[in-house]
């Protein structure tokens, strides 16, 4: 079975800096997908980004970009330029890829709070 | 286009009701999926559909059923509810495959507060 590590529970930034939020996996799947959500209070579950196991390169959105290290199994999500918008709460997720959908295992989280 | 509705946004019921959570999306996903989130365990997977007709179990499926008698609805019951149920569903949706194209992004609703009392 899959696990998905956050050991950050709680994380603070101020605004316009930089934050990493770690994200640890255990897998022996070889192909899967990578993802972080955000969980603002509005409660609505909102895409971040995603990361295909198989790609050495990075994602990217916006002012969001990952480390992934596959052989470390490790998936860091980067936030740039931080802004008070972005307090949430933040999930990484792991998806194992098959010939259809395959449901997402999760983290448990890291609330992230932006300070002005 | 609504994408995924869910229904009711929030619900306080007595221990030993039956309830059914709704869930109904508008963009001909195959596979959907419904997930509960508790403080400090993130979200876990409850049961979820490849595609209307099939169902399968997640990690935690004890005292919920569902069903997927067509594309667009994809119903939670709680048979005979107990306070450990009280938590907050989501039910999200996917593509899935479709020809020999495979998407994997999964679309969440809303999410449904339900304490069970």
């Amino acid at each position: 079975a899959q696990t998905v590590t956050q050991s950050q529970p709680e994380m603070s930034v101020q605004e316009a800096e930089t934050v990493t939020l770690s994200c640890t996996y255990d897998t022996s799947e070889s192909n899967y997908y990578l993802f972080w959500y955000k969980q603002p209070p509005s409660r609505q579950m909102i895409l971040v980004i995603r990361q295909e196991a198989y790609k050495q390169q990075n994602a990217t959105e916006n002012r969001f970009s990952v480390n992934f290290q596959k052989a470390a199994k490790s998936f860091s999500l980067k936030i740039s330029d931080s802004q008070l918008g972005d307090t949430a709460m933040y999930f990484c997720a792991f998806m194992k890829y098959r010939g259809g959908n395959t449901p997402l295992v999760f983290g448990k989280g890291t609330r992230l709070s932006v300070i002005a | 286009i609504a994408g995924i509705t869910q229904a009711p946004t929030s619900q306080i019921l007595a221990a030993g009701r039956r309830m059914t959570l709704r869930c109904t999306q508008d963009m001909r996903h195959n596979a959907m999926y419904w997930y509960r989130q508790d403080l400090g365990l993130g979200l876990r997977l409850i049961h979820y559909s490849n595609t209307a007709g099939t169902t399968g179990k997640g990690e935690v499926p004890d005292g919920y059923s569902v069903s997927r008698a067509n594309t667009d609805d994809f119903p939670l019951t709680l048979a005979s509810a107990v306070p450990s149920q009280t938590s907050v569903y989501f039910c999200a949706s996917s593509v899935g495959t479709s020809g020999t194209t495979r998407t994997d992004t999964q679309y969440f609703g809303p999410g449904t507060r339900l304490t069970v009392l």
